[in-house]
């Protein structure tokens, strides 16, 4: 059982938007800020989205994130076939102390 | 852009215990944060401890207190798990954060495969 509670599963035709939550608590997403990773099985989690809504170099401006309160939502627009893959959310928890991290959401490109 | 580049795969027996190195280039783990995170077959990422970024203190989850020790030097960074079951068969990642003196997970190595067997 993770931490933070994401959507199992999310589905889009190519050029629509998807929107994945991430579900947490006053501890973590209430007061820290999320990151977001995209993971294509075999191999390592890519840094898609860091402090709440800042998107590393190379990371393209359809994919964007948000938070309110203990909440936050990772969109991704116009849906393209190499977008399917696993997203997962992480932030860090005060009461914890350590990273916690969403169950993941697949993607699939309809 | 720093790049990290982990050891390779190992195999263990139960009981025995396996440590792993990754490397920084491009980049230095000084001021940084460093964690440990893995992913058994089929499931979601779980971390495992860190150092911190300034006072440069390991802290460790709860579950993996008394059997893993992490370590960083300037460029490398390890992780020691012992005590090793076949529930710790799983892709093991270092990662960095990447502002200097914060938390973070920015940065990711591309794992390595420990599979615990008998």
């Amino acid at each position: 059982q993770s931490v933070l509670t994401q959507p199992p599963s999310a589905s889009g035709t190519p050029g629509q938007r998807v929107i994945i939550s991430c579900s947490g608590t006053s501890s973590n997403i209430g007061s820290n800020t999320v990151n977001w990773y995209q993971q294509i099985p075999g191999t390592a989690p890519k840094l898609l989205i860091y402090v709440d809504n800042r998107r590393p170099s190379g990371v393209p401006d359809r994919v964007s994130g948000s938070k309110s309160g203990s909440s936050a939502s990772l969109a991704i627009s116009g849906l393209q076939s190499d977008d399917e893959a696993d997203y997962y959310c992480a932030t860090w928890d005060d009461s914890l102390n350590g990273w916690v991290f969403g169950g993941g959401t697949k993607v699939t490109v309809l | 852009q720093v790049h990290l580049v982990q050891s390779g795969a190992e195999v263990r027996k139960p009981g025995s215990s396996v440590k792993i190195s990754c490397k920084a280039s491009g980049g230095t783990f000084n001021s940084y944060a460093v964690s440990w995170v893995r992913q058994a077959p089929g499931q979601g990422l779980e971390w495992l401890g860190g150092i911190t970024p300034i006072s440069r203190t390991s802290n460790y989850a709860q579950k993996f207190q008394d059997r893993v020790t992490i370590n960083a030097d300037t460029s490398t960074a390890y992780m020691e798990l012992t005590s090793l079951t076949f529930e710790d068969t799983a892709v093991y990642y270092c990662a960095r954060g990447l502002i200097v003196g914060a938390r973070g997970l920015e940065f990711w190595g591309q794992g390595t495969l420990v599979t615990v067997s008998s």
